[in-house]
């Protein structure tokens, strides 16, 4: 069973629009977020995190959001740019535990901004 | 650059081989890790080093694949009888210390193909 899930598998935007892609939970133990961004042939880059005492974290133009009463994290990024068409990973980890250091990827979804 | 190098990139090989993938993790961290990402899905865990110890192996599939890291730097996973389930892009990762709040830096990983 999937603890993360990243139910859209692709997403297409227009360059300068907002692209949202959104990501769930099932595991209550989790309490820190992460975005992992790869291009093909590299290896994922980390993007942004979130703890779960917060619910939104700003870089730049990227911005995730929190809903913990619906285990559900969402990566704004705004204005989308050609150069962020890459998969997005949704990761997640658990302070608690020997899971502090592992981390649970979801699917991914590729995104694609376009010129 | 002073990234985590992984080698090889490519490695096919025939069912029923031993293989050695290799990782160079970034000067100073002390914290490694191998994960593991199948066709169309995210990377999972396989195994956390914390120095020379393997402080978690939980997620290695089984007694097939075994890893080490003798000098706390580079680490090596080895794989004996491969089967073509175990074809995947293995993905080394290092951090500063283990833990969340320590961003993991990812190599390229190696793509592991078993005809």
């Amino acid at each position: 069973d999937q603890q993360v899930k990243q139910n859209s598998p692709s997403l297409s935007v227009q360059e300068g629009r907002i692209s949202i892609l959104n990501c769930d939970y099932t595991n209550s133990m989790f309490d820190y977020f992460l975005w992992y961004k790869k291009y093909p042939a590299e290896g994922p880059t980390f993007l942004i995190s979130i703890s779960s005492i917060k619910d939104k974290n700003e870089d730049g133009r990227f911005t995730v959001f929190l809903n913990k009463s619906a285990k559900h994290l969402s990566l704004h990024i705004v204005p989308s740019q050609p150069g962020d068409s890459a998969v997005y990973f949704c990761a997640a980890s658990a302070s608690s535990g020997a899971g502090s250091y592992q981390l649970t990827f979801g699917k991914g979804t590729k995104l694609s901004v376009i010129p | 650059g002073a990234g985590v190098s992984q080698t090889p990139s490519n490695k096919v090989t025939e069912k029923g081989k031993y293989v050695e993938l290799r990782c160079d993790p970034i000067s100073g961290h002390t914290a490694l890790y191998w994960y593991r990402q199948s066709l169309g899905q995210g990377p999972e865990f396989l195994i956390y080093f914390q120095g020379t110890g393997a402080a978690d192996d939980s997620g290695l599939p089984n007694d097939r694949f075994f890893a080490v890291r003798p000098e706390g730097s580079v680490s090596t996973l080895k794989i004996q009888r491969t089967e073509r389930g175990d074809s995947a892009v293995y993905l080394c990762a290092s951090s500063l210390m283990g833990g969340q709040n320590t961003e993991a830096f990812f190599g390229q990983g190696t793509r592991l193909t078993v005809v």
